[in-house]
């Protein structure tokens, strides 16, 4: 079983639309969450951290469920630019190398 | 502002050369790390630096060696390149560890050996 897991999509989604992805991590003692975006051919780049209370940037909505070991992603209000792949990231536990370890990624596309 | 850069952007080898990654960071990070993607594998760590004259094994360290130069670069090195190395490699740097879960990438070197 991979550590990280996602559905690796495609999502095809019209603009305006509401989409959410998740997660499923498979170490119970991981510590942090993040999302990272990567554009086609391009360096993944850090889009958000998950907090246990969930958090949220703009049209970005993040949250963490320890007990089912899941984290989701919501972009609402879908716009083009949000085509990307989005990789779930999860920190090792305190006893480990404390490596991330990356999922391999939701393909997401936005159509007009 | 050039951040992480990675040299050669491109490059094909034949099974059994060897060549090296170039990396160097300009933001005084301390951690250093390489990563390979495959397709439907995500991310991998190669090998990691956590700082200036240490460097440690990640998830997929056979067939490559690394040298932490100084603080600014990190290089990968293949010594009998394999099919199987066939990827594409990042580099990326961390202030400090992953605590922050922040990573500064490159922009990638695609590597394609026949």
């Amino acid at each position: 079983r991979k550590e990280v897991e996602q559905d690796p999509g495609p999502f095809n989604v019209p603009e305006g639309a509401t989409v959410a992805f998740n997660c499923t991590y498979s170490n119970s003692a991981s510590q942090s969450f993040f999302w990272y975006r990567q554009d086609c051919r391009k360096e993944p780049k850090l889009l958000m951290s998950v907090y246990s209370s969930g958090n949220e940037d703009g049209r970005f909505t993040a949250q963490l469920n320890r007990a089912s070991q899941y984290i989701s992603l919501l972009i609402r209000d879908s716009k083009l630019s949000d085509s990307a792949t989005y990789l779930c990231v999860v920190r090792g536990p305190a006893t480990g190398r404390r490596a991330l370890t990356f999922g391999s990624g939701t393909r997401l596309q936005v159509q007009p | 502002n050039a951040g992480v850069t990675q040299t050669p952007k491109f490059q094909v080898l034949k099974t059994g050369q060897s060549m090296t990654l170039q990396c160097a960071q300009d933001m005084n990070h301390n951690s250093m790390y390489w990563y390979r993607q495959d397709p439907g594998m995500g991310l991998r760590l190669i090998y990691y630096s956590a700082s200036e004259g240490t460097t440690d094994k990640g998830e997929v360290p056979n067939g490559y060696n690394v040298s932490r130069l100084n603080k600014r670069e990190f290089s990968l090195r293949l010594e009998s390149a394999a099919p199987s190395q066939t990827s594409v490699y990042f580099c990326a740097s961390s202030l400090q560890g992953t605590n922050t879960g922040e990573l500064f990438f490159g922009e990638g070197s695609r590597l394609t050996v026949l």
